[in-house]
């Protein structure tokens, strides 16, 4: 019950096209969705988080859309660049009770940005 | 946003000794902190939560006493790995959160371990 299930694993996304990176989860305990960010040899950066009482979240070019009922949520990366190249991180946490704060994260999806 | 900073980056050390890595947050205090262990090509693994003042909580089959975690202050945690085999190499990476940082959970830049 503690997965996060993230697809696809890998992606190769042409400049300017759009990344769509993919989480299901099946604890309804869960209360925040962020989407980590990482490089080769570096720790994860927050790109975007969510809370279930939104259905979408947009900073800049990346879009967090969510639905609940599905228990689905997905990253949208718009006018993707080869900077944006990287292995992105979908995770939750419950906000209270056993685990609070502890995050499950998906296995990742490398993504490649070609020019 | 906040910032966690691990130190040292990189670190190389024998067999058999130990090693110890930090984790601080510099500008907030961490309530909670937690220590992950990656492999290449993977993705996190929780090893160990620790609230300051108390002792870690430790994840199902990781050693606590060869994994040390001390969190004895509100912007330091430290994770030592005691009499450090090879196949403890691994990417060490830090997390940490408070109240001013809402729900979000700031990592440190990791730390790399290679055991020779």
């Amino acid at each position: 019950q503690q997965q996060v299930k993230q697809s696809p694993q890998s992606l190769i996304v042409q400049k300017g096209g759009i990344s769509i990176i993919n989480c299901a989860y099946e604890n309804t305990a869960f209360d925040y969705f962020p989407w980590y960010q990482q490089f080769p040899g570096k720790g994860p950066a927050l790109l975007i988080a969510i809370r279930p009482d939104v259905s979408e979240k947009k900073e800049g070019r990346f879009t967090i859309s969510f639905n609940k009922s599905a228990k689905q949520f997905s990253l949208h990366i718009m006018d993707s660049q080869p900077g944006d190249s990287a292995t992105y991180f979908c995770a939750a946490h419950p906000k209270s009770g056993a685990g609070s704060y502890q995050l499950t994260f998906g296995k990742g999806t490398k993504l490649s940005v070609i020019p | 946003g906040a910032v966690v900073s691990q130190h040292p980056s990189w670190v190389i050390c024998k067999s058999g000794t130990s090693v110890k890595i930090e984790c601080r947050s510099l500008d907030f205090q961490a309530t909670t902190m937690f220590w992950y262990r990656q492999f290449p090509k993977q993705s996190l693994m929780l090893m160990a939560t620790s609230n300051e003042g108390s002792k870690a909580t430790y994840e199902q089959g990781v050693e606590k006493d060869k994994f040390l975690i001390n969190h004895a202050s509100l912007t330091l945690s430290t994770l030592t790995v005691t009499s450090a085999h090879p196949e403890d190499s691994s990417f060490y990476i830090c997390s940490a959160f408070g109240g001013e940082t809402g729900n979000t959970i700031y990592f440190g830049e990791g730390s790399w371990l290679t055991v020779v």
